[in-house]
């Protein structure tokens, strides 16, 4: 059964920092992985998808890598603002074993805080 | 602009009384998800739809059921809410290719609502 976990649970920074979020997943089956961001009270936004056949993906300021034989993906954000602040969750999306079935799992997130 | 719309935004309902969120979206995508969040928890998928057709997860609770009577529009049915499922619901949409061909869209979600069970 895949399992998703990230580290750490929660990241207090000063504005400004680079900072890395981790990610790791159990089975290495997966079709990609996506990063969210969560905002209290909110739903998931998505920052970056990475296919299983990709290394890592930027957009601005965020940078995800992925490497799948390790079941490893971080979330690189530099020069970190206070409106960074807020949950990200990685999810990996697997096959499943039954007729075309969907398996998209998350992980807990790690609640991330950006001091001004 | 939003493309994944979830009302209410906030419900609150008695223990034992039924309850129906509604999700839709403008972007035509093919699949439909629920899922459930719990305070400081991962998302968890309840069911989702691949066009018409229902895929319930295995530890989805029978207590929870789910219509689609259009591409457009998903609904969450509650028929006897306990207080163990106060939690944020939350609906997702995706584009998907055919049979066991999964095309490496993104998800997309609504805002959610916030559920709860008095």
């Amino acid at each position: 059964k895949q399992e998703v976990t990230q580290i750490p649970a929660a990241l207090s920074v000063p504005e400004g920092e680079n900072l890395v979020l981790n990610c790791s997943f159990t089975d290495s089956a997966i079709y990609n992985l996506q990063w969210f961001r969560q905002d209290p009270g909110k739903g998931l936004t998505s920052l970056l998808l990475i296919q299983s056949s990709q290394r890592e993906q930027t957009s601005g300021r965020l940078n995800a890598s992925l490497d799948k034989s390790s079941g490893r993906s971080t979330l690189y954000i530099a020069a970190s603002q206070p409106g960074d602040s807020a949950t990200y969750l990685c999810a990996v999306r697997a096959p499943k074993t039954d007729n075309y079935g969907q398996n998209f799992v998350f992980g807990p997130g790690t609640r991330l805080s950006v001091l001004p | 602009d939003a493309m994944v719309i979830q009302n209410p935004r906030y419900q609150v309902t008695q223990f034992g009384k039924p309850v129906t969120l509604s999700c839709s979206q403008t972007l035509n995508h093919n699949v439909m998800y629920w899922y459930q969040q719990k305070s400081s928890q991962a998302p968890k998928l309840l069911f989702h739809y691949y066009d018409k057709d229902f895929n319930n997860e295995a530890d989805t609770p029978d207590n929870f059921q789910s219509r689609r009577p259009n591409t457009s529009f998903c609904f969450l049915d509650i028929r006897s809410p306990g207080l163990g499922d106060t939690a944020m619901y939350l609906c997702a949409t995706s584009r998907d290719g055919t049979d066991n061909f999964y095309s490496n869209q993104p998800q997309h979600f609504g805002d959610g609502t916030r559920l709860s069970i008095l």
